[in-house]
């Protein structure tokens, strides 16, 4: 069974980076499939933020992609997210998750992590 | 890219069935059969129902169902019941910038 656990800091300053990894068990980051992030801001939908393949292939959102950076640690199994230069307004519930290639949709997903931009 | 347009809510009866719409542009829904849905409880992890317009994943009840017509995908619940009520998202693949992108989310109310 695939699971995908998300964590890191739950307060980051305005301004400062957002830093979160996914650790992935039941199954390799290097068998293939993408994995990647999505977020709900509260009281909001969802947004896509990016994902990444196991090569390092990556593809962002373009309303992100100057602040974002996913990466994968093959040898640990997980991946991570970065996203600088936060704002209030990237206050949010993140999501890791798992998406077939080419296929754009997400079949496992972490259970989130509430991560509040707050001085 | 803007987002997928969702009607805020829709409500039906037990037993009954109902639609929710999910309207893109040519740039999305309309040129790609990768619209997915997906069932969030509040709290917990999203679960997928609906991909490729109208597959369902295994274990999802036969009482979900996709369709696609132009720019506008739906998803039709039918023999509404009381754990159906919860929110649902559409998402499609947009083209050009290789990204998703979400609908608003529909809160389903079973009265």
């Amino acid at each position: 069974q695939v699971q995908l656990q998300e964590s890191g800091p739950g307060l980051v300053k305005p301004s400062e980076t957002l830093s979160l990894t996914c650790a992935v068990s039941g199954y390799s980051i290097s068998s293939g499939y993408y994995w990647g992030w999505i977020r709900q801001p509260p009281g909001k939908g969802l947004e896509w933020i990016g994902i990444i393949y196991h090569s390092g292939n990556t593809y962002y959102n373009p309303s992100l992609k100057s602040r974002v950076t996913i990466s994968v640690d093959t040898s640990k199994n997980h991946f991570s997210l970065r996203l600088t230069s936060v704002t209030a307004a990237d206050t949010a519930v993140y999501y890791c998750m798992r998406q077939p290639a080419s296929f754009w949709y997400f079949d496992y997903w972490g259970q989130g992590t509430l991560v509040t931009v707050s001085s | 890219q803007s987002a997928l347009t969702q009607p805020a809510s829709v409500s039906g009866s037990p037993g009954q069935s109902i639609t929710i719409s999910c309207t893109g542009t040519n740039s999305d829904v309309g040129s790609y059969n990768l619209v997915s849905w997906y069932q969030h409880h509040p709290g917990k992890a999203p679960k997928l129902m609906i991909y490729e317009v109208s597959k369902r994943p295994s274990g999802v009840s036969n009482r979900f169902s996709g369709s696609k017509s132009g720019n506008t995908a739906s998803l039709t619940i039918s023999g509404l019941q009381a754990e159906d009520e919860t929110d649902y998202y559409c998402c499609s693949y947009v083209g050009g910038s290789n990204s998703a992108v979400f609908g608003g989310g529909t809160k389903l109310t079973v009265l």
